[in-house]
């Protein structure tokens, strides 16, 4: 299968713990964008990357938050010091330049107690 | 900002029944819309697009026109089958370097009863 792949599906985590979700895109595709999606909302966009660079980072990505693309293949989203409004469904989709059609992964669900 | 408002759900149909699914849009510029569908356990997946006033996107039956004046761009499938149960959602995009960062409505979940 080469579409988008995440790991893991779902993390459980106590309040205060640091997390790490990793995506892999469709490999020849440049870009690669994280999302938050809460329950009955619609997906929420908080970084892209174009290659290894990160191009813009949305107000919603706390100091806490971090994402990385370091070789511009796979990408990693961080989250220190969890708390349970980070509770959330985390999409990472990935594209060809210039489109706005983005292939989705199945998402990490994150639930933190 | 950009926002998108999708009509509240959920929406029920009986099979072969005429669907609309209404979306409008507030942007600045000339956006490219879309409309993204998740089926039942897989990720969301583009349903169809439209890129500038008065294009129509279509597949898999399912039309929708982007009409400037009404900033609108509704779904619409003459005849829903079982397997058309899903959330739909639709979205923008102002385009330009960020063609990728998606605004999204909060969905709308179908549901199509045989």
């Amino acid at each position: 299968d080469t579409g988008v792949s995440q790991d893991p599906r779902h993390k459980i985590t106590k309040r205060g713990q640091n997390v790490t979700f990793r995506c892999d895109p469709i490999s020849e595709h440049n870009r690669l964008y994280w999302y938050r999606q809460t329950l009955g909302q619609g997906p929420e966009f908080l970084t892209y990357f174009q290659n290894e660079a990160q191009l813009e980072k949305s107000r919603l990505l706390s100091d806490r938050f971090s994402a990385e693309r370091p070789k511009g293949s796979f990408s990693t989203l961080e989250i220190q010091r969890t708390e349970q409004g980070d509770s959330a469904m985390y999409l990472c989709a990935s594209s060809e330049l210039n489109t706005g059609e983005l292939f989705f992964g199945e998402g990490s669900r994150l639930t933190v107690l | 900002g950009n926002s998108v408002t999708q009509m509240e759900g959920p929406v029920t149909l009986s099979e072969e029944a005429f669907l609309t699914i209404n979306c409008t849009y507030t942007a600045t510029g000339y956006p490219s819309l879309f409309w993204y569908v998740q089926y039942p356990g897989e990720g969301l997946q583009l349903l169809l697009k439209a890129t500038k006033a008065d294009d129509k996107g279509s597949n898999k039956g399912f039309e929708a026109t982007y009409r400037k004046e009404t900033t609108s761009f509704h779904l619409e499938k003459g005849s829903v089958q079982v397997s058309d149960s899903a959330v739909y959602f639709c979205a923008l995009t102002a385009g330009g370097t960020s063609y990728g960062k998606l605004t999204f409505g909060q969905g709308t979940i179908l549901t199509v009863h045989p």
